[in-house]
């Protein structure tokens, strides 16, 4: 089956701490992966993409993650994170081909003073 | 750039009202526009996919005679719930696919809430 597996609901952390958001997807699922956000009431925003080259891809506001095959993850990380890194984080992949995204069910980032 | 925008962002109607969600990309062309419908707590449940000049394709399950989607140009998609009705009272989405790999662009949604 397709599917985006985000192994996390709830991810507290403190502030300046570092984080990682964990995305696993499988393997019929194609290696076009995304990492969203989408803060209380408002649309996603994309944090960044891999489509192809580097295994490392860095994003928007000082998040990074990295494509690993071998297995099948594309976790999120940020050094340090921010109050106003709270929200919702989804990860996302095509299925058949680029015209349907497959979404996680969502990691809620919860960071606390 | 790829700008999304999505109107309106809140909106209340009486249950056997229609509604109108405009989905506009501002600075790119969209072959293909995305709605979605996201319950509280949920991840995104696509509803269908809206192609521009030809008929949306609806996920199984979506009514489509209820959700009516129109993409009459390549920079405006809308949805129209008609016949609301409280269970229709949701938080719906659109994307607009940009380029050839259709990276999908989200605007800021849509709160309907139905009474």
């Amino acid at each position: 089956a397709q599917s985006v597996t985000q192994l996390d609901s709830q991810v507290p952390v403190f502030e300046e701490a570092p984080v990682e958001l964990r995305c696993n997807y499988s393997s019929s699922v194609s290696v076009y992966l995304f990492w969203y956000v989408q803060y209380p009431n408002q649309g996603l925003q994309l944090l960044l993409k891999y489509l192809s080259g580097s295994t490392l891809v860095k994003g928007i506001n000082g998040f990074e993650a990295e494509f690993n095959k071998s297995q099948t993850s594309f976790h999120l990380r940020k050094p340090s994170v921010h109050i106003s890194d709270t929200a919702e984080y989804f990860c996302a992949g095509f299925s058949g081909g680029y015209n349907k995204l497959i979404f996680g069910a969502g990691t809620r980032l919860a960071v606390h003073p | 750039g790829a700008v999304v925008s999505q109107h309106p962002s809140r909106v209340i109607c009486k249950s056997g009202t229609s509604v109108k969600i405009e989905c506009r990309s501002l600075d790119f062309q969209a072959t293909t526009m995305f709605w979605y419908r996201q319950f509280p707590k949920k991840s995104l449940m696509l509803m269908a996919t809206s192609n521009e000049g030809s008929k949306a394709t609806y996920e199984q399950g979506v009514e489509k005679d209820k959700f009516l989607i129109n993409h009459a140009s390549l920079t405006l998609s809308t949805l129209t719930v008609t016949s609301a009705h409280p269970e229709d009272s949701s938080f719906y989405i659109c994307s607009a696919g940009q380029g050839a790999k259709n990276i999908q662009y989200f605007g800021a949604g849509t709160r309907l809430s139905v009474l």
